[in-house]
This record gives C-alpha cells, structure tokens and sequence, in this order.
C-alpha cells in the first residue's frame, strides 16, 4: 500500500501569510485528494485530482503536484482556514490517507 | 441533496461486534461505491472498507478478518460490522460516498464509538 507523509505535522501562521502543506508518497500515484477537517467536524473534500478546487472553496487555495509529491497552498491565510488538512490517494488500491497537518493561527 | 447518516450503538464492550448502519439520501447505492472509514480519537483517518455500486466489497487488509460490509438497496443503506473489538477501536466512524477516482465528496456526521467494559 501507499504510505502518504504530510509535513509539516502542526503549523501556525498568521493572517496574510502564505502557507505551503506537503504530502510525499511512497510510490507515484496519479493524484492527489485534500480533505479539510475542523475541529468536531466531519471531513469535507477540499481539493480533488490534485488542482480542482471542490464547491466553496475559496480561490486563495490551490494544489499541484506530481509523482511522489504534493502540495496545498493558501494564498493568504484567513483565520476560518485554521484545521487539520489530510491528503489522500485514489489512484492505488487501498486508498490511503496522510497523517494530517494541523493549521492553527498565529 | 446528497446525505449520509451513520447510527450505532455509542458503546461496545471488549471482544463483542460493533454494528453501525449508513443512511444515504440523494442518491442511489447502485450509482455510486460507499466507504467506511474511522478515525481513532485524535489521531487520523483509516480507510476500512468499501461497498462498490455493483455489490462488490473490498477491505483494508490489516481489519480483513474481522470486517464484513453489507448493503440493503431498497432501504438506501449500507451496513458495517466489525467483531472482537478492543480499546484501540475506539473512535469516530464515517460512511462516505465515492463520487470517483477514490475521491470521498460527501461524509457523514460521523458515529462515536467507545469500546469500554
């Protein structure tokens, strides 16, 4: 199975800033799928085939990526985007999840 | 609208099976794969299993002999039970619904599950 490594594992950042989450796969996959859990929530798919933004997402996010790494970015940090960010892979069966980066704010 | 329910017992004693129930509204079960995946109290997410559009079931082979996914499609539900739990199941257990390439675009509330004698 695919072992996907998020980093960095908790990060704070400050309103405005430019974040940067990786997701590092084991093996190449085809793409990459982010999940954005807050806190008592239920996971919501965030951002799917690496780059698509799923509906409501605001367009200061964006992914990319290739092969064996991943990366989600927020343009400038906004204080409702403080949670855990999970990627995960689709294209190798069993579908695996990372670790998760937590985001807080600074 | 698509909707997901999971129901099931809050508690399970050591060594008993856990049953939990996913309710789906907004679509049909032979359109589209459900998973279950858990979440162990702060820790993240574990894909367990899979109920495909076709009745096919698939599982994470670390549970495998433990897990069974059924699916009544006339009652838009799909079942999970897992035997001889321990306290490392404790958690949070979602039904999510596969919209393709693996990607899990609508989850449910989540059922909290204790095992605990």
């Amino acid at each position: 199975e695919i072992v996907l490594t998020q980093s960095p594992t908790t990060m704070a950042a400050s309103p405005g800033e430019k974040v940067t989450l990786t997701c590092r796969a084991s093996s190449s996959v085809s793409y990459m799928h982010w999940y954005q859990q807050r806190s008592g929530a239920s996971p919501k798919l965030w951002i799917y085939e690496t780059s698509k933004l799923a509906s409501g997402v605001p367009n200061r996010f964006s992914g990319s990526g290739s092969g064996t790494s991943y990366s989600l970015t927020i343009n400038s940090m906004e204080t409702e985007d403080a949670a855990t960010y999970y990627c995960q892979q689709g294209s190798s069966y069993p579908p695996t999840f990372g670790g998760g980066t937590k985001l807080e704010l600074k | 609208q698509v909707q997901l329910t999971e129901s099931g017992p809050g508690l399970v004693h050591p060594s008993e099976t856990l049953s939990l129930t996913c309710t789906v509204s907004g679509f049909s079960l032979t359109g589209y794969s459900v998973y279950w995946v858990r979440q162990p109290s702060g820790k993240g997410l574990e894909w367990m299993g899979r109920m495909r559009y076709n009745g096919d079931t698939s599982y994470n082979s670390a549970l495998k002999s433990r897990l069974s996914i059924s699916r009544d499609t006339s009652k838009n539900q799909v079942f999970l039970k897992m035997n001889s739990l321990q306290t490392d199941d404790t958690g949070t257990y979602y039904c999510t619904r596969d919209r393709y390439k693996g990607v899990m675009d609508a989850w449910g509330q989540g059922a909290s599950v204790t095992v605990s004698s």
